[in-house]
């Protein structure tokens, strides 16, 4: 089955704890993409990658690291997180930015 | 940066009653995204399209990339129906994707 997986589907973590949250797709999908959901805010674009070894900013990439070794995987870092990250996360593959985009389940992040 | 508006943020319907979602965005695009996020969470894609118009089941969606204006039509609203729908443009000769803020449809039977 193609799909998008992330995990951990929820955290609670502390404040300057570093945390990773993996995501993983099975499509071959050269476009990779995380997001952060927040009450009134919307969906905004932390990180893309559009191929292996390269990645590049979205709009809110502060405190957050990302890492493209593999096709497949697209994991995003927190190495000291705050309480102001506390968020939905997803992960989204896609062939290119251009064409149909697969979300993953989605991660709450409660940063306390 | 494309700057991406959505209209309504809510929006609440009578089974049956045809339904538009507006979006318009500030710079030109190649392509325009349409997803439904349903009540659990989940994300979905529904649309990409990049001219005209595209219809899948009882949704349609169209583009006008002269006006930067784009609308979501449901046509015989389901209470299943009943989801936030976002709008997604990348930026002009960029890969970055600048969402709107959604419009939360309530189909009541």
């Amino acid at each position: 089955e193609a799909q998008v997986t992330q995990n951990p589907r929820y955290l609670i973590t502390v404040t300057g704890k570093k945390l990773t949250v993996t995501c993983s797709q099975n499509m071959n999908h050269e476009y990779m993409s995380w997001y952060r959901q927040d009450p009134g805010l919307g969906l905004r674009q932390i990180y893309y990658s559009m191929n292996v070894e390269v990645t590049d900013k979205g709009d809110v990439p502060e405190g957050y690291k990302v890492s493209r070794k593999e096709k497949r995987n697209f994991p995003l870092i927190l190495e000291s997180p705050s309480p102001n990250q506390t968020s939905l996360y997803f992960c989204a593959s896609s062939l290119n930015p251009y064409n149909e985009q697969f979300f993953g389940p989605g991660t709450r992040l409660t940063v306390l | 940066k494309n700057e991406v508006e959505q209209s309504p943020q809510n929006l609440t319907a009578q089974e049956g009653e045809f339904i538009t979602i507006n979006c318009s965005y500030s710079v030109g695009i190649s392509a325009l995204h349409w997803l439904q996020q349903h009540p659990g969470g989940g994300i979905v894609s529904l649309f990409m399209l990049s001219s005209g118009k595209k219809k899948h089941g009882r949704l349609i969606a169209t583009i006008n990339i002269q006006e930067k204006h784009s609308s979501l039509h449901i046509t015989a609203s389901h209470p299943r129906d009943s989801a936030v729908y976002i709008c997604a443009a990348p930026g002009a000769g960029s890969y970055q994707l600048t969402f709107g803020k959604g419009t939360k449809l309530s189909v009541i039977p």
